[in-house]
């Protein structure tokens, strides 16, 4: 299995609303990564756990809060979104080390009204 | 810090062209680097690596080759189809010592076949 799920495809929220992404990937990876992407924009690394620690977090505001439940899992907890947080959410896993090559998941479409 | 240069396009070709996009990278040490293919309403797949001066990745058809003198590694490939448009992200990630760090991006590459 070499492929990283996420959940849902599509979400839409409004500003006072708390939802959650998923991501899954069961490649015996240990780190996984959350990156955000704007339209016809590269991706912004958001957050990096490595062994199912927090070991980067590029000053994203609160109103995101990552958490890692096991090796497998990477959650992203969202509230009090703004409407300029409505991008591309991407989940990536690699092996552990800085020169491994990551991979993507498809990503969640999030719409914040 | 690190930093990766890529022309951004949109690049318009005939199928059957040939192709390059050209990347430059600026890093400490010595990184990894990747192409990445973005087709429209997807994730980021991998299309090609190198992890070393002169190594040359390959997939699909497409090519490049990390040139460390000329700090560069740019996509080729010798016959493009339609169903190669998407856009194309040039990538490093640094050797930083071993532990887990997010890749650096270009800005991206939009490339259009026309049949």
């Amino acid at each position: 299995d070499t492929e990283v799920t996420q959940t849902p495809k599509h979400l839409v929220m409004g500003m006072t609303n708390k939802k959650s992404l998923k991501c899954e990937q069961h490649m015996g990876h240990r780190a996984m990564y959350w990156y955000k992407q704007k339209a016809k924009k590269p991706p912004e690394l958001m957050f990096v756990y490595s062994y199912e620690k927090l070991s980067i977090n590029e000053s994203v505001p609160s109103r995101f809060s990552p958490e890692c439940p096991n090796s497998s899992l990477l959650n992203l907890h969202l509230h009090a979104l703004q409407p300029e947080d409505s991008a591309l959410y991407l989940c990536a896993s690699s092996q552990g080390l800085a020169y491994n090559e990551q991979f993507f998941g498809p990503g969640t479409r999030l719409t914040v009204l | 810090g690190d930093s990766v240069t890529q022309m951004e396009g949109p690049v318009t070709l005939s199928e059957e062209a040939f192709l390059t996009i050209n990347c430059t990278y600026t890093a400490t040490g010595y990184p990894s680097l990747f192409w990445y293919v973005q087709y429209p309403g997807e994730g980021l797949q991998l299309l090609l690596k190198a992890t070393k001066a002169d190594d040359k990745g390959s997939n699909k058809g497409f090519e490049a080759t990390y040139r460390k003198e000329t700090t560069s590694f740019h996509l080729e490939k010798g016959s493009v189809q339609v169903s190669d448009s998407a856009v194309y992200f040039c990538a490093l990630s640094p050797y930083s010592g071993g532990g887990a760090d997010g890749l650096t991006f270009g800005k991206g590459t939009h490339l259009i076949i026309q049949p």
